[in-house]
């Protein structure tokens, strides 16, 4: 099993419709992160969280919100979907870095959505 | 906002050539991580490198790092048709800071 995964792999919707993404970990890590990816942009970082009750803002957040409603749950909404935030959307996770730890990013396999 | 810079933006090779992709980057760093992303798939580690280092190995893989240029390249060594894949470099030193740059798609050719 993956230890990252998100739900759904694929989804389809058309403008103005409530979407959430579902996202659950079993690294044991209390940091979760939301990522978007465009073509030609790499990734951009939407919220994260650094454990049930703190979670913050990243470079785009606007027309998102998350809940992080356990250690090993973090979800993504999009309250009502608008065309350009047609991507693909990655999960998270990681350690705090600091002297034995990188940072490394877990990925989960990422959740495309189209918004028609 | 993009860190790091990944050229070429497509790389396409032989396989068993080698491959190498370079990453620039503007402010000072404590490592640099580069990760691999199958299409349509997840990002995965590959390798950190921290500013102290100038070069790390793994497997197949040769990381170099400049401070003084600020850039890092990646090489893959005897590349295989599986290799084909994009490559980002990271930095920012990880976790919530880390930023991603474009990557730069590789596809090796059977």
């Amino acid at each position: 099993d993956a230890d990252v995964t998100q739900t759904p792999r694929n989804r389809i919707t058309k403008t103005g419709k409530r979407i959430m993404l579902e996202c659950s970990q079993t690294k044991g890590h209390d940091r979760m992160y939301w990522y978007r990816q465009d073509p030609g942009l790499g990734l951009r970082l939407i919220y994260y969280s650094f454990d049930v009750k703190d979670i913050n803002k990243g470079e785009i957040s606007d027309g998102y919100s998350v809940s992080r409603q356990a250690q090993a749950k973090f979800s993504l909404s999009l309250e009502s979907a608008i065309p350009n935030q047609t991507a693909l959307y990655f999960c998270a996770t990681s350690d705090p870095p600091g002297q034995k730890n990188t940072g490394e990013l877990f990925f989960g396999e990422g959740s495309r959505l189209t918004v028609l | 906002s993009q860190q790091g810079e990944e050229d070429p933006q497509a790389l396409s090779i032989q396989e068993g050539e080698n491959a190498t992709m370079n990453c620039s980057y503007k402010t000072s760093i404590n490592n640099l991580q580069w990760y691999r992303q199958n299409s349509g798939r997840g990002l995965v580690h590959l390798i950190l490198i921290r500013s102290n280092e100038r070069e790390k190995h793994s497997g197949r893989l040769r990381v170099t790092l400049d401070t003084s240029k600020k850039s890092s390249s990646l090489l893959i060594t005897a590349s295989r048709a599986a290799d084909t894949a994009s490559y980002f470099c990271a930095t920012g030193g990880g976790g919530f800071k880390t930023i991603f740059g474009a990557g730069t798609r590789l596809f090796v050719k059977a």
